[in-house]
């Protein structure tokens, strides 16, 4: 997890309200991504991003938006909170857009 | 949709034995990795196999891709309680520097 930490942690909110999360890197590596890990599905794509203000969607982009202002911070945000959005969340970067180092996690319920 | 499926789901094994898990992929890649997960943490890549080479090795891993058979072999030997964890292959289109992550193989190694 050295160099990549995601903000908060842990975070328990209700539905329908905008919530953020943060991935912070030091590494200065180009990519960045967010995943979600839910049982029986393994990671899936949500958004990601090859630069800074460059980013594209993931395999399952709805209701998620994302913004990278500085290279070392990619931020996620759940637009109107849902319950299908109560889940694990990965932050990961890359340098050349190949092997990826994730961060710790981000553990979301959604009431 | 995923890209990779692990076989088996899950795997017990005694410390000390070999640990085989495979992964099938459905369209051309570019590149397959393997990556662990401990329970709770974020994943970990441990090996990066491009689509022209067919084995590769990294202390105790073995890695084998058969692009004809579209499918990757993770071989773990001498295994060690420490090497409980969740595996899952990844594979990268050409081009693109997203990756499409299976479900996982859940490896369990009993002292």
């Amino acid at each position: 997890d050295a160099g990549i930490t995601q903000s908060p942690r842990h975070k328990v909110t209700e539905t329908g309200t905008p919530v953020t999360l943060r991935c912070h890197q030091t590494e200065n590596h180009r990519y960045m991504y967010w995943y979600r890990q839910d049982p029986g599905h393994g990671l899936r794509l949500i958004h990601y991003s090859y630069g800074v203000k460059d980013t594209d969607k993931g395999e399952v982009s709805d209701g998620y938006s994302v913004s990278r202002s500085k290279t070392e911070d990619f931020l996620l945000t759940l637009e109107s909170a849902t319950s299908s959005q109560t889940s694990v969340y990965f932050c990961a970067i890359s340098d050349r857009g190949d092997e990826q180092f994730f961060g710790p996690g981000t553990r979301l319920t959604v009431l | 949709s995923q890209q990779g499926e692990e076989d088996p789901q899950a795997l017990s094994i005694q410390e000390g034995e070999n640990a085989t898990m495979n992964c099938s992929y459905k369209t051309s890649i570019n590149n397959l990795q393997w990556y662990r997960q401990n329970s709770g943490r974020g994943l970990v890549h441990l090996i990066l196999i491009r689509s022209n080479e067919r084995e590769k090795h990294s202390g105790r891993l073995r890695v084998t891709l058969d692009t004809s058979k579209k499918s990757s072999s993770l071989l773990i030997t001498a295994s060690r309680a420490a090497d409980t964890a969740s595996y899952f292959c990844a594979t990268a289109n050409f081009g693109n520097e997203k990756l499409t992550f299976g479900t996982g193989t859940r490896l369990t190694i009993i002292p």
